[in-house]
């Protein structure tokens, strides 16, 4: 069951926006607009940011948001904070009913 | 407040059994459908098995396919993952996850704080 295509690390500056991949198949990504996007610091719990492709959970800063083309979805973050360092999973309904998450990906804030 | 609090981890032999529970509270548990996902320590996260808010439907990833069982009991609000034949690689902190809209699938809204597994000999 293979995992959904993410950058290993994405970095930027403080103010800048920076873009999240993530690559999925005509199993997944394509056929369902079920990707959800999740935020996880060391030793913390993940933290849901976005559902349903472009959804925003009500607390979720609107700097935070998603979109998908084709067999790609993407988390584009605005204005990065420090606070954004962090790690960043997708996630994606799969066909016969199952779930799979992407590698993730590594934030780094310069 | 909207909790999920997992206990049953611990360490076991290869080969042995173990079941995980995840107990619920702060919301309607029986209208949502529940995930279970793991993560090994300084890895990914990893979808291990989903339950409907009714048990109708349980699905699973490959990696634990057949030697693993999710189950809830709605009276007691708890949801339930029996491990059987436990390998090394089922290793990892095992997380119940629950959907941020009832009746739905989509997107891990809530997450308990996770139960270490250990596999080893």
């Amino acid at each position: 069951q293979s995992a959904l295509t993410q950058p290993a690390s994405v970095s930027g500056s403080p103010g800048q926006s920076i873009t999240i991949s993530c690559t999925g198949t005509s199993s997944d990504v394509v056929v369902y607009n079920s990707v959800s996007w999740y935020q996880q610091h060391p030793g913390k719990a993940p933290k849901l940011l976005i559902y349903e492709v472009s959804s925003r959970p009500s607390g979720v800063s609107n700097r935070f948001s998603g979109s998908k083309s084709g067999n790609t979805a993407s988390l584009t973050i605005s204005g990065l904070q420090a606070e954004d360092e962090a790690d960043y999973y997708c996630s994606s309904k799969r066909t016969i009913g199952t779930w799979v998450f992407g590698g993730g990906t590594k934030v780094t804030v310069l | 407040q909207v909790q999920l609090v997992e206990s049953g981890g611990g360490v076991v032999r290869p080969g042995r059994s173990l079941r995980l529970s995840c107990a619920a509270s702060g919301f309607t548990f029986s209208t949502y459908a529940m995930h279970w996902v793991r993560q090994v320590p300084g890895r990914g996260l990893e979808w291990v098995a989903v339950i409907y808010y009714d048990g109708s439907n349980k699905y699973y990833g490959d990696s634990v396919k057949g030697r693993f069982t999710i189950s809830r009991d709605n009276s007691k609000n708890t949801l339930y993952l029996q491990m059987n034949s436990l390998r090394a690689e089922d290793t990892a902190v095992y997380y119940c996850a629950r959907p941020v809209v009832a009746l739905s699938l989509y997107g891990m809204d809530v997450w308990g704080q996770g139960t270490t597994v250990t596999v080893s000999s």
